[in-house]
């Protein structure tokens, strides 16, 4: 298994740019989610989804989109890039949060500058 | 959303017992975790506690739950250099996870 996936592993992007950060997971896990990671302030919760089809908002959702069309997949779209949103992404994946002694299974991240 | 707050900095001597602690805030919480990071890598899951229990301790790491305070404490005993991380709570509630700030463990020789 090569567990949770994240590409690329750094990304400069131009204030105003889109582009999407890929997570893919072979685990056959039901619950992904996607994290960023900023100096002093631990992980916070963008976007999270229960399953195929299934998405809902975490802490901080503004100016970022997600789709869940496949269970292995689910991408992370920056609409319009801001300086604000330079961070380290996290995606992760359990079996299912309400079980959860789960373990949640973290990718490498993607570190992210916007210019 | 939930609050979950560690101090950011310990400092502790090759074999001294490491106690790192946090608070959280939302008592419906069914699962609390550690998790520990390693430079340039992802979380990774350390150990758990229910929240019906008061202590847990596996190997060794010993994780106390003090529920009518809402504060939870890793120990790790016998603290080595390998052990230096950042170590984050955190808080899982209806699908949402809520994690810490991290506490940076620095271990001297």
């Amino acid at each position: 298994n090569a567990g949770v996936t994240q590409t690329p592993k750094f990304q400069v992007l131009k204030t105003g740019q889109s582009m999407t950060l890929q997570c893919a997971q072979d685990m056959n896990h039901e619950y992904m989610s996607w994290y960023r990671q900023d100096p002093g302030m631990g992980l916070r919760l963008i976007h999270y989804s229960v399953g195929a089809g299934i998405t809902d908002q975490g802490e901080v959702p503004n100016g970022y989109n997600v789709s869940r069309s496949t269970t292995e997949d689910f991408p992370l779209r920056l609409l319009s890039a801001a300086p604000s949103q330079t961070s380290v992404y996290f995606c992760a994946s359990s079996y299912f949060a309400k079980s959860s002694e789960d373990e949640q299974f973290f990718g490498p991240g993607t570190r992210l500058t916007v210019l | 959303g939930e609050d979950v707050e560690q101090s950011l900095f310990l400092s502790v001597r090759e074999g001294d017992s490491s106690v790192i602690n946090c608070t959280y805030t939302d008592s419906s919480s069914t699962y609390l975790y550690w998790y520990k990071q390693e430079p340039g890598a992802g979380l990774q899951l350390l150990t758990y506690i229910f929240s019906n229990m008061d202590m847990k301790q596996d190997q060794r790491l010993t994780v106390l739950l003090n529920k009518k305070d809402k504060h939870l404490s890793l120990r790790i005993a016998d603290t080595q250099t390998g052990d230096s991380a950042i170590y984050f709570c955190a808080e899982n509630n209806f699908n949402k996870f809520y994690f810490g700030s991290g506490t940076k463990l620095n271990v001297k020789p």
